[in-house]
């Protein structure tokens, strides 16, 4: 199958920074990534859409002015947490597809600390 | 709207016993069912999916689902458990027939294989 990594694994960083987590294709072209939050013990829930070259699309109540995400090429999406605080630890985990109905690709998750 | 539902918080197995892990959908259109695995600090690995065609879909690591569009269900199976198929599942259903892209997940299931 394709295979999808995530850049860090795991990220320790005070209250007040902002963190980014890369997801990459690595052997197709993902027009479309997908970035999801997991709570401890919970499912995964949907945070955005994004389309290489446009911007991103959010699910309702989650804050695009604190979770920025870019998709500059086909295979790369990035996910920006801006000034963190301990209620955004999390994880945090991607997904790729080579087109929006098209099957999606997990990678291996981002665990964000914030401290 | 499409909706999945995983009614075990938490399924206990004797090594070398088959096991079920249970999941019913609710879509509008036709379902597209998926399974994946998700170990400690990891993130989603594909099992099998269930797109069209044979009701019966076999996966990887010799998991197994069958998916019964009477009972609108698509519940995992395995012929003899291992203690290293102890992990969480999730179950996902994509509704084929509306136009969506969204994956809808299931809470989870907690497999437990005791020695």
């Amino acid at each position: 199958g394709a295979v999808v990594s995530q850049h860090p694994s795991r990220v320790i960083c005070k209250s007040g920074t902002s963190v980014k987590i890369e997801c990459r294709s690595l052997d197709f072209q993902a027009t479309t990534m997908f970035w999801y939050r997991q709570f401890p013990k919970q499912s995964l829930m949907l945070m955005a859409t994004s389309n290489e070259g446009s911007k991103a699309t959010y699910e309702q109540g989650v804050e695009k002015d604190k979770f920025l995400i870019n998709h500059a090429s086909l295979t790369l999406s990035t996910l920006t947490v801006t000034s963190a605080h301990p209620e955004d630890s999390s994880f945090y985990i991607c997904s790729a597809s080579a087109g929006l109905l098209n099957e999606q690709f997990f990678g291996p998750g981002t665990r964000l600390t914030v401290l | 709207a499409q909706s999945v539902a995983q009614p075990e918080d938490q399924v206990n197995v004797a090594e070398g016993n088959p096991l079920t892990v249970k999941c019913t959908y609710s879509v509008s259109g036709n379902p597209y069912l998926f399974w994946y695995v998700q170990y400690p600090n990891r993130g989603l690995q594909f099992l099998l999916k269930y797109i069209t065609g044979d009701n019966l879909v076999k996966g990887s690591y010799g998991f197994e689902a069958e998916f019964n569009k009477s009972q609108t269900s698509f519940h995992l199976k395995k012929p003899s458990a291992l203690v290293s198929d102890s992990a969480l599942y999730f179950c996902a259903v994509r509704d084929g027939g509306s136009g969506t892209y969204k994956y809808i997940f299931g809470t989870g299931t907690r497999l437990k294989v005791l020695a």
